[in-house]
């Protein structure tokens, strides 16, 4: 079975302050990782896919396959980051894409 | 047009009742789901269409009806639910139900059962 562990429910740093959202895969097979995130009042959208390996808004995720993470990180984080972010596990059930969420963890950034 | 479209945003119903919730796309995806986020949750999968068929039910009580009237479209018909079933109701679509590839949210539907 697929599970994605987020460990910080709330994660608060100063701006201009490296940040680092933790997460954590349990798969089988070859695991296909995404981070989603939840500005206020918006819809939940893509920031980024390990496949990509691509900066996005600053923030860049790493597939670690040996300690099954897929963390992701900002050297110097901005107010507008704030959200909720959520990581993500694609697995194809009965050759359907199944997106399986963390809990989620919500990123306050202080002026 | 890169949206994925909700209607209605929020809705209020009785146990008794019967409603739909829709969704539209026009993006030329070919798959498109349904999820249920309850608050301060992650959103859960409860159906997943592909080429207009139905590829996943998550084990959803029948009280949940899906439907996928054309390639553009993908309905959810309620029927006498319960109050626990209040949530955020999140259609999506992708590229490819094959692969695995980014899925496009709708702002949601909250739904209140009374």
């Amino acid at each position: 079975a697929q599970r994605v562990t987020q460990p910080e429910k709330l994660l608060s740093v100063f701006k201009g302050a490296p940040v680092e959202l933790k997460c954590n895969y349990s798969y089988s097979g070859s695991p296909e990782l995404f981070w989603y995130v939840q500005y206020s009042r918006q819809r939940l959208q893509l920031l980024l896919r390990h496949i990509s390996r691509e900066s996005i808004k600053g923030f860049t995720a790493d597939l670690n396959k040996g300690e099954t993470s897929f963390h992701l990180k900002k050297p110097f984080a901005q107010e507008e980051d704030s959200a909720m972010y959520y990581c993500a596990l694609s697995s194809l059930i009965q050759g359907a894409q199944k997106l399986v969420f963390g809990q989620g963890t919500r990123l306050t950034i202080n002026p | 047009d890169t949206e994925v479209t909700q209607t209605p945003k929020h809705l209020v119903m009785g146990m008794t009742n019967k409603k739909s919730l829709k969704c539209e796309q026009h993006m030329g995806h070919r798959a498109m789901y349904w999820y249920k986020q309850k608050a301060k949750k992650p959103p859960e999968l409860m159906f997943v269409y592909s080429y207009e068929k139905l590829s996943i039910n998550e084990s959803v009580p029948s009280r949940f009806s899906p439907e996928c009237p054309n390639s553009s479209l993908l309905n959810l018909h309620l029927h006498a639910l319960q109050p626990e079933d209040s949530a955020l109701y999140l259609c999506a679509s992708s590229q490819s139900h094959r692969g695995r590839t980014e899925a496009f949210f709708g702002q949601g539907t909250r739904l209140t059962v009374v």
